[in-house]
Order: structure tokens, then sequence, then C-alpha cells
């Protein structure tokens, strides 16, 4: 059973088309849930923590809130450059010290 | 701030060889982890350590994978007669006092 899922696996937007992307997960003891980006070939490029249900934080286009089983990214008037896969990790009690990561979602902005 | 380093970026090898990588973390980071990457997927941690301790290991490592972090500062993860199955991206990041795991650019390693 996956304890990370992110939906959906794909996202095709037109530039300043506004979006989310999703992130649920079945794990206790949250301690955190992070929100990465990766580009092709490249290492994951740490973008937000959010630690308890409520907590919202933004970057740039970039917004993340948290509630007690999901998390959402939301995009606001994306631009081509946003173009990426997003990594959804939790790391909880039951895990230690890793991160579990979901699949991501891969996203395309067409200008 | 240089970021988390990693050696080679890429790697070709035979099916049988060994291969070693090399991790670089953040100068004042005291955690160090190990993830594997395929394709379409999320990373999968492989072993973390705090300074010169490993603390966590998956259960999924084979026996023939091993990570030694010998001084606290840098690290190496060997796998020892590779399979075509262990083809894959090899990611090391690192974090300090904050939750925050910080990731290299990957390792990239091919078995043929």
């Amino acid at each position: 059973e996956d304890q990370v899922t992110q939906s959906p696996e794909a996202l095709r937007l037109q530039e300043g088309e506004s979006s989310s992307l999703n992130c649920s997960y079945t794990v206790s003891g949250l301690r955190g849930l992070f929100w990465y980006r990766q580009d092709p070939g490249k290492g994951p490029e740490f973008l937000f923590t959010l630690y308890s249900a409520g907590e919202e934080k933004e970057k740039e286009r970039l917004k993340a809130t948290l509630t007690k089983k999901e998390s959402f990214l939301h995009i606001t008037a994306p631009k081509p450059e946003d173009s990426a896969t997003y990594l959804c990790a939790v790391q909880a009690e039951e895990y230690g010290n890793k991160l579990v990561f979901g699949a991501g979602t891969i996203l395309r902005v067409k200008s | 701030d240089t970021g988390v380093s990693q050696d080679p970026r890429h790697k070709i090898t035979k099916r049988g060889q060994n291969v070693t990588f090399r991790c670089d973390p953040i100068s004042e980071h005291n955690r160090l982890y190990w993830y594997r990457q395929t394709l379409g997927q999320g990373p999968e941690f492989l072993t973390y350590f705090q300074n010169e301790a490993q603390l966590e290991k998956s259960r999924l490592l084979s026996d023939r994978f091993s990570a030694e972090r010998p001084k606290g500062s840098f690290s190496t993860l060997e796998i020892q007669r590779t399979e075509q199955g262990d083809s894959a991206m090899y990611l090391c990041a690192s974090a300090g006092l904050a939750s925050e795991q910080y990731f290299g650019p990957g390792t990239r390693l091919t078995v043929t």
C-alpha cells in the first residue's frame, strides 16, 4: 500500500492557467511534508516544508497547503519555466529520519 | 554554501563489475542520506548516516551494497557484482539541524 500518492501523474497547462497538484498520505506521526522540484537529469530541489494542518507556505507562483490527510501545491499563472516534476515526500515517526516520496507529478506549461 | 556534490555524474559499467560513488555534503551538515531513483518513480531510501555512524539501512538494500562515511564528512556508496537491475540514479542528500534534506545532482548508473 502506497503511503504517499500524488495526482495527477501528469498535467499540461497553458501559460497563465492556474491549477493544483495533490499529495495524499496515510502515515501516522507526521513530522513534516516536503515539496521538491526536479528537472530532468538533476537532483530534487527543495521548495517547502509543512509541519502541521492549516500551515501554508508561498514562493513566487507556488503555494503549498497542508491538511491532516493531504497537501496541495497551487501554481498561480504558471510560466514555461515552471515545467518540471514536482515531488512530495513525508517524514514520519514510523519511518525514522528518511523521506518517503510519492511518484511525482510531471508538469508541462506551454506558452 | 557550495551545495551537495556527487562524483561521478555518469557511470557505465558491465554486469559483474564493482562501482563506487562519492558524495560530499554541505559542509556544516552532520546527516547524510543515500537514495535511489528509477524512471518515473520518486527517490527510494537506501541508508542514513549521522556523522560517521550508519544509523538506518533499508531492508531492500542487498548485501552487495555498502556505504561508509569514515570521518563524518564525505561518503561513499559501493555496489559489488553489479546487475542490470541496479541501473538507476543514485542520489545523495544532506541535512543540518533543520529537517530539510538537500540533494546533490546524482550519479546515473547504467549496467550493460
